[in-house]
């Protein structure tokens, strides 16, 4: 079964206006912590928002806020007022288990453009 | 450096021969990460380096697949024998340890074989 789920290939969205990219999970472990990344064509990954299990705040870093929804295993990624630099592929992931555990489960990603 | 820097951007080798390719982490970062990324897909976990410990090698897909790391800094990993099914986007991650809050990331090492 896959760990990480995101249910979009690809989402087109209109500038100015608010995004949600879906990030779905499956864990058995408590401890557990959820990342979202941002691709640009560049290449490089780009850290954005981090969210540990027992936080009982949804993580928010600037126009980036994770929806995190424990009960349903979701952590979703909410850009407000995008901008067309967006545009980009996002990627969730995941870490099981405590903090000292390195290795990340990642989700196959979303390609996210912005229209101008 | 100010970031991870990977050498080089892109590499087109023939079918048969062998790679190197660098990873320079942030200075102080521990923990260093190789991860391959194909076409359309996300990320997957190659060799982990944390220190002075043996690397975690269980994600490397056969044994032409090889990475060392010298004097806790400076990251190679080599392929040998490069076969089609190997080209892909190889990135390298540094954090200062484990994986607690972020990993950074270099902008990856384009290998394409012909």
């Amino acid at each position: 079964a896959q760990k990480i789920t995101q249910t979009q290939p690809g989402m087109f969205v209109q500038e100015k206006e608010a995004v949600t990219l879906d990030c779905t999970y499956d864990t058995s472990d408590q401890s557990y912590g959820l990342f979202w990344y941002k691709q640009p064509s560049s290449g490089e990954m780009i850290f954005l928002i981090y969210q540990g299990s027992y936080d009982e705040q949804n993580a928010t870093e600037g126009r980036y806020s994770l929806n995190f929804q424990k009960a349903r295993k979701s952590a979703n990624l909410v850009i407000s007022a995008s901008q067309l630099g967006d545009s980009a592929m996002y990627f969730c992931a995941m870490r099981e288990g405590s903090w000292s555990n390195y290795q990340l489960i990642w989700g196959a990603g979303t390609k996210l453009i912005i229209k101008p | 450096g100010a970031g991870v820097s990977q050498s080089p951007s892109n590499k087109v080798t023939e079918k048969g021969k062998d790679v190197e390719l660098r990873c320079d982490p942030i200075s102080g970062h521990t923990a260093l990460y190789w991860y391959r990324q194909s076409l359309g897909q996300g990320l997957e976990f190659l060799i982990y380096f944390q220190g002075n410990s043996a690397p975690d090698k269980s994600g490397l897909p056969s044994d032409r697949f090889s990475a060392e790391r010298t004097g806790g800094s400076v990251s190679t990993l080599t392929i040998q024998r490069t076969q089609q099914e190997d080209s892909a986007v190889y990135l390298c991650a540094s954090s200062p340890w484990g994986l607690n809050t972020e990993a950074f990331f270099g902008q990856g090492t384009r290998l394409t074989v012909v």
